[in-house]
């Protein structure tokens, strides 16, 4: 049925660095795609939503292919502040309805000094 | 400030007892969403309501129940026929229900023992 799958990691990665990983999906007909950053034992929070020319907020970058069915997050110049469990979530349905949203496991990034 | 409130963050209950949760937006969005998160694992649909007084079993609504009786608020009722409950629950909020991002509220972390 509906999946998303992500690496979960853990991305051990040094202050600095430029990190990117990716999630799939595996429903074609998916219309909206997001990031959630996820700090431990809290909630999920909006990174950035996916549109289909790409979007950039600062240091993240979010890309859409649709022909391989992937999302990417790209977080330049990582701060240690960055380490967190991103997640990938994905609304397959266009005409809206509440299972449409699903979210993927997760990647844990841990960004080392 | 608008935002998204559960209360309480902690709840403690010994098995066989039934537990309400607490949901409150402040948002003017007519969609919620109940959501339960497990060590490791995604987020599960547990149920939602795209308006008031509606609402609709998600994809593990067994032992659970809800009421939307206003706008703001969407309590969920852990009930004793729930076989594993303790988890961390997670009410979320869009302005809609369709491809509208979900903001969520900082969660209820329950432990039945």
């Amino acid at each position: 049925r509906k999946e998303v799958e992500q690496d979960p990691g853990p991305f051990n990665v040094p202050e600095g660095a430029t990190v990117a990983f990716n999630c799939t999906y595996s429903n074609s007909a998916s219309q909206s795609f997001f990031w959630y950053r996820q700090d431990c034992r809290k909630e999920p929070k909006l990174l950035m939503s996916v549109y289909s020319s790409g979007n950039e907020d600062g240091r993240f970058t979010a890309q859409l292919n649709r022909a391989s069915q992937y999302i990417s997050l790209l977080i330049r110049d990582s701060k240690l502040s960055d380490s967190a469990t991103y997640l990938c979530v994905v609304n397959p349905y266009s005409g809206g309805g509440a299972d449409g949203l699903t979210f993927g496991k997760g990647t844990h990034l841990i960004i080392q000094p | 400030d608008g935002g998204i409130t559960q209360s309480p963050k902690y709840l403690f209950r010994k098995e066989g007892q039934n537990v309400t949760l607490s949901c409150e937006q402040n948002l003017n969005h007519d969609a919620m969403y109940w959501y339960r998160q497990d060590p490791g694992q995604g987020l599960r649909l547990i149920y939602y309501s795209q308006i008031v007084n509606d609402f609709q079993k998600g994809d593990i609504a067994e032992g659970y129940s809800v009421s939307r009786e206003k706008k703001e608020s969407f309590p969920l009722t852990v009930t004793s026929a729930q076989k594993n409950p303790t988890a961390f629950y997670l009410c979320a909020s869009s302005i809609k229900m369709g491809q509208y991002e979900q903001y969520f509220g900082p969660g209820t972390r329950l432990t039945v023992t």
